[in-house]
């Protein structure tokens, strides 16, 4: 199984600050039809998960532009570009190359100072 | 726009069954693959079961093969989990998600609690 290693987990971050958080798999994400299936997660208190990026840096309709993801290979990062209050929550990241299972990192915690 | 609802969850004894529904509106899920994605109460987030969107497939979490039964029925628009011999450990809120590989949109969840 692929596992998911996401840092740090706990993230306090000033409003208008920038936010970045890392996921490294344990192998390389790169599918055989040459996409890269790594997906990130919003979780608002008391609310189900929703998808801010797929395929390393996609962005889902409707997300801010300072949500951005980048990153290669079994390297992945979540940025913020400058925190609102909005965003805090957990980030999940997931992995949908090597399946079954489909897996998740152990999510992040970002909290406004 | 796509919206996932599901229900059915509740609080069960151990060794006991539930059937979870997620019912589909905004586009028809026939096209996709299905999941079940749980998570336990202040814990992360645990893939649980998937399905081929024709159903042809299924595929499980080592934890859940041989209790759990994930299911589709296309021409309603829905998607089934049958959980039989319940454990403590199951008790999660219960997501289905619409997708494959590009896993995107989760419906709000339903509670199972397993406690004696």
């Amino acid at each position: 199984d692929v596992v998911m290693t996401q840092s740090p987990l706990s993230l306090p971050v000033s409003l208008g600050q920038p936010a970045s958080i890392s996921c490294r798999s344990s192998q390389s994400l790169v599918s055989s039809d040459g996409n890269t299936y790594l997906n990130w997660f919003q979780q608002r208190p008391g609310q189900s998960p929703r998808r801010l990026i797929y395929q390393v840096s996609k962005r889902e309709s409707g997300v801010p532009d300072r949500f951005s993801g980048s990153g290669s290979g079994t390297d992945f990062t979540l940025k913020i570009s400058r925190v609102e209050a909005e965003d805090a929550g957990l980030y999940y990241c997931m992995q949908a190359t090597h399946w079954p299972p489909w897996t998740f990192g152990q999510g992040t915690k970002v909290e406004i100072k | 726009q796509v919206q996932l609802v599901e229900s059915g969850g509740g609080v069960v004894q151990p060794g006991r069954s539930l059937r979870l529904s997620c019912a589909a509106s905004g586009l028809s899920i026939n096209n996709y693959g299905m999941h079940w994605i749980r998570q336990a109460p202040g814990k992360g987030l645990e893939w649980v079961a998937a399905i081929w969107y024709d159903g042809s497939n299924q595929y499980y979490v080592d934890s859940v093969k041989g209790r759990f039964t994930i299911s589709r029925d296309n021409s309603e628009n829905m998607l089934f989990l049958q959980m039989n011999n319940l454990r403590v450990e199951d008790s999660a809120v219960y997501f289905c998600a619409k997708g494959w590989n590009d896993v995107g949109s989760w419906g709000q969840g339903t509670l199972v609690t397993v406690s004696s």
